[in-house]
């Protein structure tokens, strides 16, 4: 099975910064990578799928790239309703589904 | 616009068993797959099994196999988990979603449950 290792698991921030939060696969699996939010209460928000593709709706300063891999969100001029709980998914139809361990971005 | 409701919590003695609904509504239920998960308080989301509605095809993770059973009633537009011989350990908020696509296997989730907390307790 492939694993996931997401990091850091906590990041302090303020309005205003460009954050950035790292998922690494044991194995390669194209781009074939999905990023969610979640809020407390508010349930998962699908970000980027495809380790690149805004869905929509979702606001541009929100973005995903990477391969292979070693895959990134980065989130630009953080908003205070950006904070929040950040999660990877691999979706390699030759893998089993698995997440990432999740990203909380808090108020510095 | 597309809702996916979830059943209410649950409180559940060891060695029992639990069944989870996820209604959905704004879309044709048989056109994508429903993934459940699950997130215990301090560990990593971990995949149960999926359902594609259309044709009732199911795929469960190793860790759960012999103990959940997905399962859907089209007319309805309602997929259900039950997991059996419940343990401490599956305390846990369990969360529905529904895949871009048909097929569970190599896909993304673009909506979401709002979440049932089952707690197993004595």
């Amino acid at each position: 099975d492939i694993q996931m290792t997401q990091s850091p698991s906590t990041l302090s921030a303020s309005v205003g910064d460009r954050v950035t939060i790292t998922c690494r696969t044991s194995q390669g699996i194209s781009t074939w990578l999905a990023w969610y939010q979640q809020k407390p209460g508010k349930g998962f928000k699908l970000l980027i799928y495809d380790a690149s593709s805004l869905e929509s709706g979702v606001p541009s300063r929100f973005s995903g790239s990477g391969s292979g891999t070693e895959f990134t969100l980065t989130i630009n001029s953080l908003q205070p309703d950006d904070f929040a709980t950040y999660f990877c998914q691999q979706y390699n139809s030759y893998s089993p589904l698995a997440f990432g361990g999740g990203t909380k971005v808090e108020i510095k | 616009q597309v809702h996916l409701v979830q059943s209410g919590a649950e409180v559940k003695k060891p060695g029992a068993s639990v069944k989870i609904s996820c209604k959905a509504s704004g879309y044709t239920f048989s056109k994508n797959s429903i993934l459940w998960v699950r997130q215990a308080p301090g560990q990593r989301l971990e995949w149960m099994g999926w359902i594609s509605p259309g044709n009732g095809n199911t795929q469960y993770s190793e860790k759960f196999q012999g103990r959940v059973t997905i399962t859907r009633d089209t007319p309805a537009s309602t997929a259900y988990m039950e997991l059996s011989s419940l343990k401490s350990e599956d305390t846990a908020m369990y969360y529905c979603a529904r895949g871009r696509f048909f097929y569970g296997s190599g896909n993304y989730y673009d909506y979401w449950g709002q979440g049932t907390l089952v707690t197993v307790s004595s």
